[in-house]
């Protein structure tokens, strides 16, 4: 079974700075996708960036990157220019690629991170 | 707005009781996922709908059940409920199994077990 760590249960960033989530998994499929999910206190789940296992290149959605290793397993969130409204729970997620033909794609979640923005 | 609806967003009931949580897929979605979050167990995988059929099965007990009817939108039963049941029920949809299979999240049902 697929684990996901995220070993920094909080964190804060200076508003304006830029601020790295670390998030490990442990697999032994060679096909499947990675995502950050971005839980606000409405706690309406946002998803915020999706990396592909068989991209080397690093996803980048505006002020939003990964650092994505596959060999290390790893696969950490960069924010830049951190904004008031990035205070929220983050969480990193595993997605098998299906390559098992059942055809279910449940995500496996990390416990996650809070981060605060100070102003 | 992702386009996921779920009702009720609040729900008080008491051990024992037997409660119904539904889910609207955004539209043109076919697959629906169910997820618990609790404080203890995080973010859990309890049940995925394809196009009507069962798909997969994660930590889903035995008096949870789950349907998805001919026009996708699906519904959770919760039943001889108790008070670990207490948490924030998720329902996600996707358009199918394909990849990338992006799920987007509903807002929630706030279930509190007295």
């Amino acid at each position: 079974a697929q684990t996901v760590t995220q070993s920094q249960p909080e964190m804060s960033v200076q508003e304006a700075e830029t601020v790295t989530l670390s998030c490990t998994y442990d697999t032994s499929e060679s096909d499947y996708y990675l995502f950050w999910y971005k839980q606000p206190p409405s706690r309406q789940m946002i998803l915020v960036i999706r990396q592909e296992a068989y991209k080397q290149q690093n996803a980048t959605e505006n002020r939003f990157s990964v650092n994505f290793q596959k060999a290390a397993k790893s696969f950490s969130l960069k924010i830049s220019d951190s904004q008031l409204g990035d205070a929220a729970m983050y969480f990193c997620a595993y997605r098998s690629g299906g390559a098992s033909g059942a055809g279910s794609y449940q995500l496996t979640f990390g416990k996650g991170t809070k981060l605060s923005v100070i102003p | 707005d992702s386009g996921v609806t779920q009702t009720p967003k609040h729900l008080i009931t008491a051990t024992g009781q037997r409660v119904t949580l539904r889910c609207s897929p955004r539209s043109g979605d076919l697959s629906v996922y169910w997820y618990q979050q609790s404080l203890d167990q995080g973010l859990q995988f309890l049940i995925q709908y394809y196009n009507g059929e069962e798909r997969a099965k994660g930590n889903i007990l035995e008096r949870f059940s789950a349907q998805q009817f001919p026009d996708l939108h699906s519904e959770l039963n919760l039943s001889s409920l108790e008070l670990g049941d207490s948490a924030l029920y998720f329902c996600a949809s996707s358009v199918g199994p394909s990849s990338p299979d992006e799920q987007y999240f509903g807002p929630g049902t706030r279930l509190t077990v007295t």
